[in-house]
């Protein structure tokens, strides 16, 4: 069985400061990891993925993430947090499958002071 | 890009309406789509897995009979809510995977608020 815990459910950061959303993942095999955003009344955007490549992921944004295999984490970060990315973030893995669901995160909240 | 369109973005009815919500694929083929449904401040939480030209997979507790899929091509899925009521409120969310990335990420409409009044 697969799992996400993302494990803040907001996280506030001041406009410039970095920004760190928290993920880590259980899976019985390797996994495909993703992070979306959405901001409110709106669809997910894919921020970024990982699929088995590099482990350092770049994502659009300016986001990253590291997918650690030794700490099961799929951490988001930015260097520099923008009033535009004050928004809803979902860590989430893929299905075994073509057929099978993704398995969302709770979500984390970012919201970003001015 | 993967594009998925959502229609329609907003509806509010009235109580015993059943109201439909298409989601299609612009660019891409997809024999399986997912319908969402959210509630505020809260993740995303599964439907349906409707398979083209198969009946759809409902999760444990969604009613088949009150939220009718359909998904009758490779590019169009279609989710009714029948005889709706109040709290059949909600967003509803569809997304599709395109045909042979097992792995890739899937591509989220933009959403269907509903308001039942």
């Amino acid at each position: 069985a697969q799992s996400v815990t993302q494990l803040d459910s907001h996280v506030s950061v001041s406009e410039g400061t970095p920004v760190l959303l928290r993920c880590n993942y259980s899976s019985s095999y390797s996994p495909s990891l993703f992070w979306y955003v959405q901001h409110p009344n709106k669809g997910l955007q894919l921020l970024l993925k990982y699929t088995s490549a590099a482990t350092l992921v770049k994502g659009i944004n300016g986001f990253e993430a590291e997918f650690k295999k030794s700490e099961t984490s799929f951490h988001l970060t930015k260097p520099s947090a923008h009033m535009s990315d004050a928004a809803e973030y979902f860590c989430v893995v893929s299905g075994l499958s073509g057929n099978t669901p993704l398995v969302f995160g709770k979500g984390t909240r970012l919201s970003v002071i001015a | 890009g993967a594009v998925v369109s959502q229609h329609p973005s907003r509806v509010i009815c009235k109580s015993g309406t059943s109201v439909k919500i298409e989601c299609r694929s612009l660019d891409f083929q997809a024999t399986t789509m997912f319908w969402y449904r959210q509630f505020p401040k809260q993740s995303l939480m599964l439907m349906a897995t409707s398979n083209e030209g198969s009946k759809a997979t409902y999760e444990q507790g969604v009613e088949k009979d009150k939220f009718l899929i359909n998904h009758a091509s490779l590019t169009l899925s279609t989710l009714t809510v029948t005889s709706a009521h109040p709290e059949d409120s909600s967003f509803y969310i569809c997304s599709a995977r395109e045909r042979g990335t097992i792995g890739q990420p899937q591509h989220f409409g933009d959403g269907t608020r509903l308001s039942i009044l």
